[in-house]
């Protein structure tokens, strides 16, 4: 079975700008969640969706937003870009989404703004 | 809400030798412990995780405890080889948080020395 799948791998943009993430989950999962890291801040919770709904949200401004399709793929977006937004920007599924359903991670995008 | 905290942030052994890595969490509500391993350039890889039901888990080399009472769990690998080499992260998840939110420890660097 195929993991979790991430677009792009790689991001470099400019301050201001807006970018999009693609993720696909392992197939038959409905939950996804997305996780920002940085050296700085470590692994903090961006935000969960399940069957197209958003369940949860992370201490993130709104600039941060993301949706979910009827096929459970996820994208994320984020608009004005700032130089603190340069991270690894991680999609990870689950078959539900209750608290000890097992959350396996892609890959994630390296983003780099400039 | 919860908060993990992870010891220690760099550790190393040398290869045979037994490594452990220790979190304490703050939200009693918390019920699912899983840990990760993430190598240079990838995503956290899931290598167990325990269930608050549940007070030791084995796997091979690797183990889990918990102890609700403290609000600890530990990690236990023994026989490290080289390719243990990695960094690891603790998480916590349960009804305090809601869903499927992971709270992540700050990360153990995991060096196996030849």
């Amino acid at each position: 079975k195929a993991g979790v799948t991430q677009t792009p791998r790689y991001l470099i943009k400019t301050r201001g700008q807006q970018v999009t993430l693609s993720c696909s989950p392992i197939s038959g999962h409905r939950s996804v969640s997305w996780y920002q890291q940085t050296p700085g801040q470590g692994l903090q919770f961006l935000f969960e969706y399940f069957s197209e709904t958003q369940r949860n949200k992370g201490n993130f401004p709104g600039r941060f937003s993301g949706r979910q399709f009827s096929n459970s793929r996820s994208e994320m977006n984020v608009s004005t870009l700032e130089l603190g937004d340069s991270a690894l920007y991680l999609c990870a599924s689950s078959f539900l989404a209750g608290t000890t359903d097992t959350q396996y991670f892609g890959p994630g995008t390296r983003l780099t703004v400039l | 809400g919860e908060n993990v905290e992870q010891h220690p942030s760099t550790l190393s052994v040398q290869e045979g030798d037994s490594a452990v890595i220790k979190c304490t969490y703050s939200d009693s509500a918390s019920n699912y412990f899983p840990w990760y391993k993430q190598e240079l350039g990838k995503g956290p890889q899931l290598i167990i995780d325990i269930r608050s039901n549940v007070g030791e888990k084995k796997d091979q080399r690797i183990a889990v405890t918990l102890n609700k009472t403290a609000k600890h769990f530990s990690l236990h690998i023994t026989e490290t080889q080289p390719e243990d080499s990695a960094v690891y992260f603790c998480a916590a998840s349960g009804e305090g948080g809601g869903g499927n939110k992971l709270t992540f420890g700050t990360g153990t660097q995991l060096k196996v020395e030849l």
